[in-house]
């Protein structure tokens, strides 16, 4: 089966400090790897998604970053937190063509306070 | 530019009511259709798709028919149960790159 792991599943962290989600995929080669953040009661934003080791591509200007050291290693970072990114975030892959189904994980739930 | 509309929520049905919720979309082209849905505390899940005009996608119940006519994909269920309670996002993917276009999200509340 090809699963998503994805953790923390939750923190809460304060203003100021850095932040650092982890994902991984199992059982597919080369997938399209994605961050999305769902502010509380409100749809889906796509913030960073990845086609490749270290091929990044950001949606939204923000104080988040995103790396793919491995291929099937997803993480989403902050060097300091704002109130403003809390929210649930999910980490999601795809087949490696366009278009292909997109498949979420679980999902992280971050409060900054 | 593409873009998915679905009808405001909540939504709110007595069990055993007849569902629908209403997906409207603009794309160019042929773009294939889905419906995710998210139940309390959890990711997204995917609950049904089509990928062309006519294709009726069915699952736990549900279905949805893409009309290419109408520009409609609006899901429906016959019979609702409380454990259906959730969010129903429907979205589209044009093909063209590797994202997907999203609706708002349409929450359900079922009532026993």
């Amino acid at each position: 089966s090809q699963t998503i792991h994805q953790w923390p599943a939750t923190l809460v962290q304060p203003v100021g400090s850095p932040l650092s989600l982890e994902c991984t995929v199992e059982g597919t080669s080369n997938p399209n790897l994605y961050w999305y953040r769902q502010a509380a009661g409100r749809g889906l934003q796509l913030l960073f998604y990845s086609v490749g080791i270290g091929q990044i591509s950001s949606e939204v200007p923000q104080n988040l970053s995103a790396s793919r050291p491995q291929d099937r290693q997803f993480i989403l970072s902050s060097k300091k937190l704002l109130l403003s990114d809390s929210g649930f975030y999910l980490c999601a892959r795809s087949g490696g063509s366009p278009g292909n189904t997109i498949y979420f994980g679980e999902g992280s739930w971050l409060t900054v306070v | 530019g593409n873009s998915v509309t679905q009808m405001e929520g909540p939504v709110t049905l007595s069990e055993e009511a007849f569902l629908t919720i209403n997906c409207t979309y603009t794309a160019t082209g042929y773009p294939s259709l889905f419906w995710y849905v998210q139940y309390p505390g959890e990711g997204l899940q995917l609950l049904l798709k089509a990928t062309k005009a006519d294709d009726k996608g069915s699952n736990k119940g549900f279905e949805a028919t893409y009309r290419k006519e109408t520009t409609s994909f609006h899901l429906e269920k016959g019979s609702v149960q409380v454990s259906d309670s959730a969010v129903y996002f429907c979205a589209l993917s044009d093909g063209s790159n590797y994202q997907l276009i999203w609706g708002a999200g349409t929450k359900l509340i079922i009532k026993p």
